[in-house]
């Protein structure tokens, strides 16, 4: 059972629009704490896809964007592509558990 | 260019010990800190701890607490991750990734991986 809950699959067709919630509580998001988002495509290493909320690393299309807001986060993927086909997770801090805690992720799958 | 390289996989038998490394480059090492995460067969990613190789900082999730030492040598630029008893259960891959603080901070660069294969 993970400390933020993640739907454990969304779906949609190419060029469509999906979203990704994580939903958590006043030990974490709540309490203002950053929420980041990773991508982990089979067989890889996760590699991060936002962080602090809403922000893009370097290289990151802008199809990929962040929201926070009260206990819950979101990850909207626009333009879906075949190459979008990952799992997702996000990741935050708890305060009650003193430490990072993540997701139980969501696998996207481009129909 | 940012770079962790890990340790190649493993198989051990249950009860053996193990220790698992995880080499920086590319940046200067005692200024990160370096986070072991956990991802079980099929399963998702868990938080193990983090340390700061600065100062040997380090915090451990409540899950992994007492199961796990991590440590890191600054003067080779290398993480550790270390069993005294392995099980089956721990089987995994696990990862390491670069954090700029132990709080609320995201793992901005991540090594390739470390599968444990713990079988009898």
């Amino acid at each position: 059972q993970s400390v933020l809950t993640q739907p454990p699959s969304v779906s949609g067709a190419p060029g469509q629009r999906v979203t990704i919630s994580c939903t958590g509580s006043s030990s974490n998001i709540g309490a203002g704490y950053d929420v980041h988002w990773y991508q982990q495509l089979p067989g890889t290493a996760p590699k991060l896809l936002i962080y602090g909320n809403s922000n893009r690393p370097s290289g990151v299309p802008d199809r990929f964007s962040g929201s926070k807001s009260g206990t819950s986060a979101s990850l909207a993927i626009t333009g879906l592509q075949a190459e979008d086909e990952a799992d997702y997770y996000c990741q935050s801090y708890d305060i009650s558990l003193s430490g990072l805690v993540f997701g139980g992720g969501t696998k996207l799958t481009v129909l | 260019e940012v770079q962790l390289v890990q340790s190649g996989a493993e198989v051990k038998k249950p009860g053996e010990s193990l220790k698992i490394s995880c080499k920086g480059s590319g940046y200067s090492f005692t200024s990160y800190w370096i986070a072991w995460v956990r991802q079980m067969p099929g399963k998702g990613l868990e938080w193990m701890g983090i340390i700061y190789p600065g100062d040997s900082d380090t915090r451990y999730s409540p899950s992994f607490q007492g199961q796990v030492t991590i440590s890191a040598d600054k003067s080779i630029s290398t993480a550790y991750l270390q069993w005294s008893g392995l099980k089956a259960s721990d089987t995994a891959m696990y990862y390491c990734a670069r954090h700029t603080g132990a709080v609320s901070t995201q793992g901005d660069h991540w090594g390739q991986g470390t599968r444990v294969t713990v079988s009898s």
